[in-house]
């Protein structure tokens, strides 16, 4: 595998159900996010890990929890989601966090759907 | 709060037609990105614009900063069925904040 990977692909939940993404890196960056990309709205950052260390969160709700074990890999663990929260979640990595000088590679993007 | 407009939403043109799209804010950014994201797929960068006025070219595609690093245009030259898809902008800010745009839905018929 080459690049950012992201399973599954398509994921259908109930608002009373417990599910995780996830995402994986074989760039050997260093800086991993989560995107939430929603029709008619612009993509939005929701979560910065740069070495494994959480250094940004966009005032997400607390029903999204992220996790970064080692920089190759994270996680967004989903619980008690609403309908308003499907979208195509998107995970990017970068060989750093500062964002203006780093290229932003982006997963295949994860569509879910809350029903 | 920083916003980024592209216009227009959608764009459907013939194959061989030249065509601009447009990325404006009101407030200035260090540089700005251009991405194309195809169906099924995450973005994917194409260029990166950092100096006022600075123009681009990648083959068939001109991007050009504005003056004032408030604004953006891609203009395409002889559009092939293969650039179809979502073009986002994307400013990042002083701050090191990335704000996207809403894209432009481009579609190029045969």
């Amino acid at each position: 595998e080459t690049g950012v990977t992201q399973t599954p692909r398509h994921l259908v939940m109930g608002m009373t159900n417990k599910k995780s993404l996830k995402c994986e890196q074989h760039l050997g960056h260093n800086a991993m996010y989560w995107y939430k990309q929603s029709a008619k709205k612009p993509l939005e950052l929701m979560f910065v890990y740069n070495f494994k260390e959480q250094t940004e969160n966009n005032s997400v709700p607390s029903r999204f929890s992220p996790e970064c074990p080692n920089s190759s890999h994270l996680f967004l663990h989903l619980h008690t989601l609403q309908p308003e929260d499907s979208a195509l979640y998107l995970c990017a990595s970068s060989q750093d966090s500062g964002l203006a000088g780093n290229e932003q590679f982006f997963g295949p993007g994860t569509r879910l759907t809350v029903l | 709060t920083q916003l980024l407009e592209q216009s227009p939403q959608f764009l459907s043109i013939q194959e061989g037609e030249n065509l601009t799209v447009y990325c404006n804010s009101s407030s200035v950014f260090s540089s700005l990105q251009w991405y194309r994201q195809e169906p099924g797929e995450g973005p994917v960068l194409l260029v990166t614009v950092v100096t006022g006025g600075e123009v681009k070219k990648l083959k068939r595609l001109t991007f050009q900063f504005g003056d004032a690093r408030k604004d953006s245009s891609l203009h395409i030259t002889a559009a092939q069925t293969g650039d179809t898809g979502l073009y986002l902008c994307a400013g990042v800010n002083r701050d090191d904040k990335i704000i996207f745009g809403k894209g432009t839905r481009l579609h190029i018929l045969p």
